[in-house]
């Protein structure tokens, strides 16, 4: 099991442009999240899914669209991006079903700069 | 604002000693508390959690202490090894939507 990926690894944008990051995870599980962690912020909730083709907002949303059209792909999109969108980006998953206790297993993260 | 409040931002420890790292949370819904665990350019890994049904958890050297009255946790890292050095999370979880502190960047020294 690969587990959670993400693609890329890093990527350099320039202000205004777009850009899809993926997640993906062979687990099998329900929930998806993505996180955006800065220096001094901790792990910050942007979106979430708890199941295919749904998606609900987190802490941090605006700016960010996210769409969940397979079970095992989550894809974070940025329309336009920001300079303040500069950030490493995680994609986690757990097994859902309303329990709390789930594990939440991290993909290895993207690292965007916005210029 | 932030839901879970961590200290402290950095921590030296020589090896063999105990670290120690606090988190504070207000929102009494919160019903789990998990730590992580973070090496550079890696994502976070569950390494311990606890549920506020219990005050202590023990997994070899790592211990959890929470106290529901004071709204606190606590990570302990007994006899400390240089292998140990990473960036800690706490978090609290509530209805699945986990809420992380701000990280705690732990040395330790050899």
């Amino acid at each position: 099991n690969a587990g959670v990926t993400q693609t890329p690894k890093f990527r350099v944008l320039k202000t205004g442009q777009s850009m899809t990051l993926l997640c993906a995870q062979d687990m099998n599980h329900e929930y998806m999240y993505w996180y955006r962690q800065d220096p001094g912020m901790g792990l910050r909730l942007i979106h979430y899914s708890v199941g295919e083709g749904t998606t609900a907002k987190g802490e941090v949303p605006d700016g960010y669209n996210v769409s969940r059209l397979k079970k095992q792909n989550f894809l974070l999109g940025l329309e336009s991006a920001a300079p303040s969108q500069t950030s490493v980006y995680f994609c986690a998953s757990s097994r859902g079903a309303g329990r709390n206790t789930d594990t939440q297993y991290f993909g290895p993260g993207t690292r965007l700069t916005v210029l | 604002q932030q839901q879970v409040k961590q200290s402290p931002q950095s921590l030296i420890v020589q090896k063999g000693g105990i670290s120690i790292i606090n988190c504070a949370y207000e929102n009494t819904a919160f019903d789990y508390f998990p730590w992580y665990q973070q090496f550079p350019g890696k994502g976070p890994a569950l390494l311990i959690a606890i549920r506020p049904d219990v005050s202590e958890k023990k997994e070899g050297r790592f211990t959890i202490s929470f106290n529901k009255s004071a709204k606190q946790f606590s990570l302990h890292i007994m006899d400390s090894q240089p292998g140990d050095s990473a960036t800690y999370f706490c978090a609290a979880v509530n209805f699945n939507k986990f809420y992380f502190g701000s990280g705690t960047k732990l040395n330790v020294k050899p």
